[in-house]
């Protein structure tokens, strides 16, 4: 299996622009959660979802944060408009049916200017 | 609440040394306990788990973790530590009357010396 799979790798843009992260789980996987680290808050768990449908999302800081995972195949997470402090590595974590472990993508590191 | 803690940010040892890297947990019923690494510009990867059973756990690349209930720790060890094992380690939380969601810890930077 390739394991959890995250595109891009790196992506700076400029303030003001929409950011889209993407992420393809595990086969067979029905949980799939999204996470920012940082240096100052560390890792935060954004939104998670299982069969599709967000269960959690209170971890979202704002409404220019959204996501969805329109088949069990795929998630985006889109951040509209993107900020400076939104710069941060975002992973991407699926697991099979709890309390199975969560398994990482080798993340998206976003840089806005 | 579910929370843990990782009271050292830094953790230097020599080669051939044993390693330690501490967490304590806090949930209001039983945990799930999680050991996770993260090597430089990497995702996390996974090390061991703690669920049921055995308190001492044994996990990947030689790593093994004890869980003690009466001092709510999961404290994660390696007889003989490596240069290789430097990285930065991550405890995890799950309550099992809660959802799915995992609680991390801090990180704990771990130095191991030639």
């Amino acid at each position: 299996d390739a394991g959890v799979i995250q595109s891009p790798r790196h992506e700076v843009t400029e303030m003001g622009q929409e950011v889209t992260l993407r992420c393809k789980p595990i086969s067979g996987h029905d949980y799939l959660f999204w996470y920012r680290q940082t240096m100052m808050r560390g890792l935060e768990l954004l939104i998670y979802f299982n069969n599709n449908v967000p269960i959690d999302d209170s971890g979202m800081p704002e409404d220019r944060f959204s996501a969805k995972m329109p088949n069990a195949s795929f998630s985006t997470l889109k951040i509209q408009p993107s900020e400076p402090r939104d710069s941060a590595v975002y992973f991407c974590a699926t697991s099979g049916r709890p309390p199975d472990t969560q398994y990482f993508g080798p993340g998206t590191r976003l840089t806005v200017l | 609440a579910q929370s843990v803690a990782q009271p050292e940010d830094q953790v230097n040892v020599a080669e051939g040394n044993p390693l330690t890297v501490k967490c304590t947990y806090s949930v209001s019923g039983n945990p799930y306990l999680f050991w996770y690494v993260q090597y430089p510009n990497r995702g996390l990867q996974f090390l061991l788990k703690y669920i049921t059973g055995d308190n001492l756990v044994k996990g990947s690349y030689g790593f093994e973790a004890e869980f003690n209930k009466s001092q709510t720790s999961f404290h994660l060890k390696k007889p003989s530590a490596l240069v290789s094992d430097s990285a930065l380690y991550f405890c995890a939380v799950r309550d099992i009357k809660n959802d799915y969601k995992l609680s991390f810890g801090a990180g704990t930077t771990v130095t191991v010396r030639a």
